[in-house]
C-alpha cells in the first residue's frame, strides 16, 4: 500500500499561473481533505470531500477549487496563483467514524509563487 | 465554531525531564481529541487520540472538560521525542473535519 500520495512534490509558478495538484490514496476512503500549512497558523483547511463526487469549502477556500471524480483521487487546482498561495500543501483521507477517526497524510507539496 | 489553542510555538526540554504540551480548546458540545505529530522530514501522523485512553511511546493526554483542556504528557523525555506536535479536535456526527491548533516544536536537549 502506497497510502496517501501527492503530486508534485515541489513546484515555482508564477504569479498569475495556474496548476493542479493530485492526491491520490489507495485505503478505499471515503473522506479527503486538502490543508495548507504555513509557519505559525499550523495546518488550515482548504477544501474536503465526504464521498465521490462532492466537496465543500473549508476554512481557508479563496482561489482554490477541487474536485473528487474518482473516489481515490482528489484534486486541488489553482486557476491565478498569488505569492500569498507560497506554501507547503497537505493532503489527507480517512475513514471518518468520529473519535476512532485517523487522517492519513501524504508527504506534502511544497509550493512556491514568484 | 470550534477552536484548538496551543500557548507555546517552542518548548526546549532536557533528555530525562518531564514533557507537557499544552492543548486548549473551545467547543461548546462533545468534541473528540487527538494529537498528531510531525517528525523531521516524515508526515503528519495520528500520534494518540482521547478516546482510545492509550498510551503510545510513553506519551498520554487527558481530557479535562473542566479546564477544557488535553495537556500531553510524558514522564521523562527523549531525544527521539523532538518534532512538531498539533492538537487537533473533531465533533461527532459531524463531516469528520480536523480542526489543528498552531502547534508547538519540542525540542529534547541531550
Amino acid at each position: 500500500n502506497a497510502g496517501v500520495t501527492q503530486t508534485p512534490k515541489f513546484r515555482v509558478l508564477k504569479t498569475g499561473q495556474s496548476m493542479t495538484l493530485l492526491c491520490a490514496q489507495d485505503m478505499n476512503h471515503e473522506y479527503m481533505y486538502w490543508y495548507r500549512q504555513d509557519p505559525g497558523m499550523g495546518l488550515r483547511l482548504i477544501h474536503y470531500s465526504v464521498g465521490e463526487g462532492t466537496t465543500a469549502k473549508g476554512e481557508v477556500p479563496d482561489g482554490y477549487n477541487v474536485s473528487r471524480l474518482k473516489k481515490q483521487n482528489f484534486l486541488l487546482g489553482l486557476e491565478s496563483a498569488a505569492p500569498s498561495q507560497t506554501s507547503v500543501y497537505f493532503c489527507a483521507s480517512s475513514y471518518g467514524r468520529g473519535g476512532y477517526n485517523e487522517q492519513f497524510f501524504g508527504p506534502g507539496t511544497r509550493l512556491t509563487v514568484l | 465554531a470550534q477552536r484548538v489553542t496551543q500557548p507555546e510555538k517552542l518548548l526546549s526540554v532536557f533528555k530525562g525531564a518531564p514533557v507537557e504540551l499544552k492543548c486548549n480548546y473551545s467547543y461548546s458540545g462533545s468534541p473528540e481529541l487527538f494529537w498528531y505529530v510531525q517528525y523531521s522530514r516524515q508526515r503528519l501522523q495520528l500520534l494518540l487520540r482521547h478516546i482510545s485512553r492509550e498510551s503510545i511511546k510513553g506519551f498520554t493526554a487527558d481530557l479535562n472538560k473542566g479546564e477544557t483542556s488535553f495537556h500531553l504528557k510524558k514522564p521523562f523525555a527523549q531525544e527521539e521525542d523532538s518534532a512538531m506536535y498539533y492538537c487537533a479536535l473533531t465533533i461527532n456526527f459531524g463531516n469528520e473535519k480536523l480542526t489543528f491548533g498552531t502547534g508547538t516544536r519540542l525540542t529534547i536537549i541531550p
